[in-house]
């Protein structure tokens, strides 16, 4: 079975702290993406990586975002320095084979006061 | 770029009641998926529809890929408390992935 273990589960951190949220696949893939989920946008597409290898990172909303994939086993995603508006689950996704099923792990709930 | 237009945004409906909502696009798109997501969880595949005009069912679920390629339906027959969810439909011209703004329905026992 496709899965994605992502980590933490939750973050509380203070504005202008840098954030790394990571994501560790467990099953084969040939893309990973990074969603950010907020009530008022639903679910926006960050960056995404095709064998490890950024393919469109427009939806990265500043500079303050960056987000690396070193391995097929691991990605991070930094938020560096971190603002309240950045407060989202943030969700990595795999696709295994056909790239619009999407495996989702169960996202990073952070908080930034 | 593209535009998913899903609707209801909510729905209450009660326990054994079916449930209809619907996306429909600006472009076509090649691929509709359907996908639900638990609280506190990430969204998990429903149904995949890959052909303009596809009819296709996972259990109570039954979706269907439009034949402009421009829209697409999710019914639900005979709601249970466990459908309680928000349910996103996501379309693909090309990857990745459109995402609609999901439709949060909420099952009264």
């Amino acid at each position: 079975d496709a899965g994605v273990i992502q980590s933490p589960r939750h973050e509380v951190t203070e504005m202008g702290q840098e954030v790394t949220l990571r994501c560790k696949p467990i099953s084969g893939h040939d893309y990973l993406f990074w969603y950010r989920q907020t009530m008022m946008r639903g679910l926006e597409l960050l960056i995404y990586f095709n064998n490890n290898v950024p393919i469109d990172d427009s939806g990265m909303p500043e500079d303050r975002f960056s987000a690396k994939m070193p391995n097929a086993s691991f990605s991070t995603l930094k938020i560096q320095p971190s603002e309240p508006r950045d407060s989202a689950v943030y969700f990595c996704a795999i696709t295994t084979g056909y790239a619009g099923e999407l495996f989702f792990g169960e996202g990073s709930r952070l908080t930034v006061l | 770029g593209q535009q998913l237009n899903q609707s209801p945004q909510s729905m209450f409906i009660q326990e054994g009641e079916d449930v209809s909502m619907n996306c429909t696009s600006s472009s076509i798109f090649n691929t509709w998926l359907w996908y639900k997501q638990d609280p506190g969880e990430g969204p998990v595949l429903l149904i995949a529809l890959y052909k303009a005009g596809e009819l296709t069912s996972n259990g109570r679920l039954t979706a269907q890929f439009g034949i402009t390629r421009k829209d697409s339906f999710l019914n639900i027959s005979a709601s249970i408390p466990s459908d309680v969810g928000i349910y996103f439909c996501a379309g693909q011209p090309t990857t990745p992935l459109v995402f609609g703004k999901g439709t949060r329905l909420s099952v009264i026992a």
